[in-house]
């Protein structure tokens, strides 16, 4: 079975500044997504990035990116120019490739709790 | 942007009763799923759903659990027997097949009393 695990309950940043949470997976799989979903305090799950197993290349979106690191099942989110409206729970999340489709279902990590100082 | 809609967000029963959770997920969208929260713990998948079927189920799903696909636009939730283990936010996802990431309504808070 894959397990997500995200080992830092809680963490802080200064505005403007930089920080990466951490996630590591464990799976069997060859061909997977990986995801970070953000949770704020109204509890919507707001989809963050994604990165799909077969490429190389690191995804980005705006001020998030990822470290992906395949053969150490690593999946590392970096928040750029952090801004007070980050702050929420981030959840990391894993999906195989099920034949091309999505109709595998996510597993998460236990999440990270984000607080913005400003 | 379409999205998806849950209803009602909030949710009082009392232990024993049943509860139908809604949920209309994006129009065009094929596969549907139901997770839940419990406060402060993270996200646990219930059930996927396609083709007027389950696809898959966790350990959580057992028969006190269904799910249904009433008419073209909703996709529900029931619980036949509420337990106070089954306080939780009941979140539903929908998918195209496409896209590879499932877009999540705003969720419903359940409370077993």
């Amino acid at each position: 079975a894959q397990t997500v695990t995200q080992s830092q309950p809680e963490m802080s940043v200064q505005e403007a500044e930089t920080v990466t949470l951490s996630c590591t997976y464990d799976t069997s799989e060859s061909d997977y997504y990986l995801f970070w979903y953000k949770q704020p305090p109204s509890r919507q799950m707001i989809l963050v990035i994604r990165q799909e197993a077969y490429k190389q290349q690191n995804a980005t979106e705006n001020r998030f990116s990822v470290n992906f690191q395949k053969a150490a099942k690593s999946f590392s989110l970096k928040i750029s120019d952090s801004q007070l409206g980050d702050a929420a729970m981030y959840f990391c999340a894993y999906r195989r490739n099920a034949g091309g489709t999505s109709y595998g279902k996510l597993t998460f990590g236990q999440g990270t709790i984000l607080t913005v100082h400003p | 942007e379409p999205e998806v809609t849950q209803t009602p967000s909030h949710q009082v029963t009392q232990m024993g009763q049943e509860v139908i959770l809604r949920c209309v997920p994006i129009s065009n969208h094929l596969y549907f799923y139901w997770y839940r929260q419990i406060l402060g713990q993270k996200v646990e998948f219930l059930v996927s759903f396609y083709n007027n079927e389950i696809s898959e189920k966790s350990e959580i799903f057992d028969d006190q659990f269904s799910v249904e696909r009433p008419d073209g636009s909703n996709f529900t939730l029931k619980i036949r027997s509420t337990k106070l283990e089954d306080s939780a936010m009941y979140f539903c996802a929908s998918s195209d097949g496409t896209l590879f990431e499932q877009y999540f309504g705003p969720g419903t808070r359940l409370t077993v009393t």
